[in-house]
């Protein structure tokens, strides 16, 4: 069965540094795609960032990166020079890519709710 | 384009009580899904459809049924509420484009739902 796993319920970093919200994942089907998206405390969903199981370079998407070790299963987002602006909770989500019943289906993580402190 | 719009945004509902919440998207997306958050949590998903006609369960069916007549539109109701179904309720739906970035998913505005 699907699991995405966030450990990290809360995260604060200082302006312009870096910060580092884990996640790591679970299934047996070997196409899948892992996203991250950005809710801030008004609610809606942004997506930010995607990786695809075959793909063989880390996503990148301007401050954001993807740092995706396949065999660890894990899929941890980087962002650089934070902003105060990227306080929000932070969501891992994968989606199955496979023939197999569950194609289609999406799991999020329970989320990392980011401070950042000025 | 309006993307995805979930009716109403707001509804309380007296235990027992039944209601319909209304997803449409205008993309011209295959996959369509309902899910629910609860204060401080992630996202629940309680049941999806991969094409117009199917549905399939997700990790929190129960009290829950969705039906998706036509393509645009993914209809989520409840029979009986209860006092637990309270949540904000998303849509959200994505294209299938093999296995690319263009599978993100996009969400409606949410739907809070208060149960008595």
């Amino acid at each position: 069965a699907q699991k995405i796993t966030q450990t990290q319920p809360g995260m604060f970093v200082q302006e312009k540094e870096a910060v580092t919200l884990d996640c790591t994942y679970d299934t047996s089907d070997q196409s899948y795609g892992l996203f991250w998206y950005k809710q801030p405390s008004s609610g809606e969903m942004i997506f930010l960032i995607y990786q695809g199981s075959y793909d063989e370079q880390n996503a990148t998407e301007g401050r954001y990166s993807l740092n995706f070790q396949k065999a660890r299963k894990s899929a941890n987002l980087v962002i650089s020079a934070s902003q105060l602006g990227d306080s929000a909770m932070y969501f891992c989500a994968m989606r199955e890519f496979g023939t197999n019943t569950n194609a289609g289906k999406s799991t999020f993580g329970d989320g990392t709710t980011l401070t950042v402190k000025p | 384009n309006a993307g995805v719009t979930q009716t109403p945004k707001f509804r309380v509902l007296k235990t027992g009580q039944s209601m319909t919440l209304l997803c449409a998207q205008d993309m011209n997306h295959e996959y369509m899904y309902w899910y629910r958050q609860d204060p401080g949590m992630g996202l629940r998903l309680i049941h999806y459809s991969v094409g117009e006609g199917t549905t399939a369960k997700g990790e929190v069916p129960d009290g829950y049924n969705v039906s998706r007549l036509k393509k645009q539109n993914f209809l989520l109701g409840l029979e009986s509420a209860a006092p637990s179904q309270t949540s904000v309720y998303f849509c959200a739906s994505s294209s299938l484009r093999g296995r690319s970035s263009y599978n993100e998913q996009f969400f409606g505005p949410g739907t809070r739902l208060t149960v008595l």
